[in-house]
């Protein structure tokens, strides 16, 4: 079945520094979503790409869909405390809309 | 502006016991979404709604596992005969039944501990 790489697992870093996470498939994909998730809360959806090649931006972060269409990254600029948390890419199904999520990527901060 | 809400929060049961949640989708959302999340993972899609109509099922979802949306708004997860191995996360989402069904939107979740 699908299944969706992210890396780095976890990041730690200096507050104001610009970081920088992937996710990778084995299989083409028609939609990437980036979400984030803070302890005891559930996913918040960030950046929705639909194109292959597609750049977008919301506010410091930015998302691409690689152009293979099974890869895309995310990037947050100036990292400030509240960045903390779980990061994690999604495919959506193109027929249910069923995400189909990575292992996340976890990000610390340190002011 | 009301988002997607579950109660319980958390709930704690014992091996053998039945459980049930709930989900309060964003209310012109037809489309609801039920997922699993253990810790450390992302989450894992169980089943989902159009409307009223549950339209698929993973096969992480048991027999001991139900859902309904009988009116096509509100959802109900039940699991009966818990197991330990039910311990998690269980998710909401809702979204729009146009494109925007990859944008879905979360509630808070359920932690479910079986002791």
């Amino acid at each position: 079945g699908q299944q969706l790489n992210q890396s780095p697992q976890s990041m730690f870093i200096q507050e104001g520094e610009d970081v920088s996470m992937n996710c990778t498939s084995s299989s083409i994909f028609n939609t990437w979503l980036w979400y984030k998730q803070e302890p005891g809360e559930g996913p918040v959806l960030l950046i929705a790409l639909y194109k292959a090649g597609e750049l977008t931006s919301n506010g410091r972060l930015t998302a691409q869909f690689g152009i293979t269409r099974k890869d895309s990254f995310l990037n947050i600029s100036a990292s400030i405390p509240s960045d903390v948390g779980i990061y994690f890419c999604a495919e959506g199904s193109s027929n249910t809309g069923k995400l189909i999520f990575g292992q996340g990527t976890t990000l610390q901060v340190k002011p | 502006d009301t988002g997607v809400s579950q109660n319980p929060r958390h709930k704690i049961t014992k091996r053998g016991q039945n459980v049930t949640f709930r989900c309060d989708p964003i209310s012109e959302h037809n489309r609801l979404y039920w997922y699993r999340q253990t810790l450390g993972q992302g989450p894992e899609f169980l089943t989902y709604f159009q409307n009223e109509a549950q339209l698929e099922k993973s096969r992480l979802l048991s027999d001991r596992f139900s859902a309904e949306r009988p009116k096509g708004s509100f959802s109900t997860l039940e699991i009966q005969r818990t197991e330990q191995g039910d311990s998690a996360m269980y998710l909401c989402a809702s979204a729009r039944g146009d494109r925007g069904f990859y944008e879905q939107f979360f509630g808070p979740g359920t932690r479910l501990t079986v002791l």
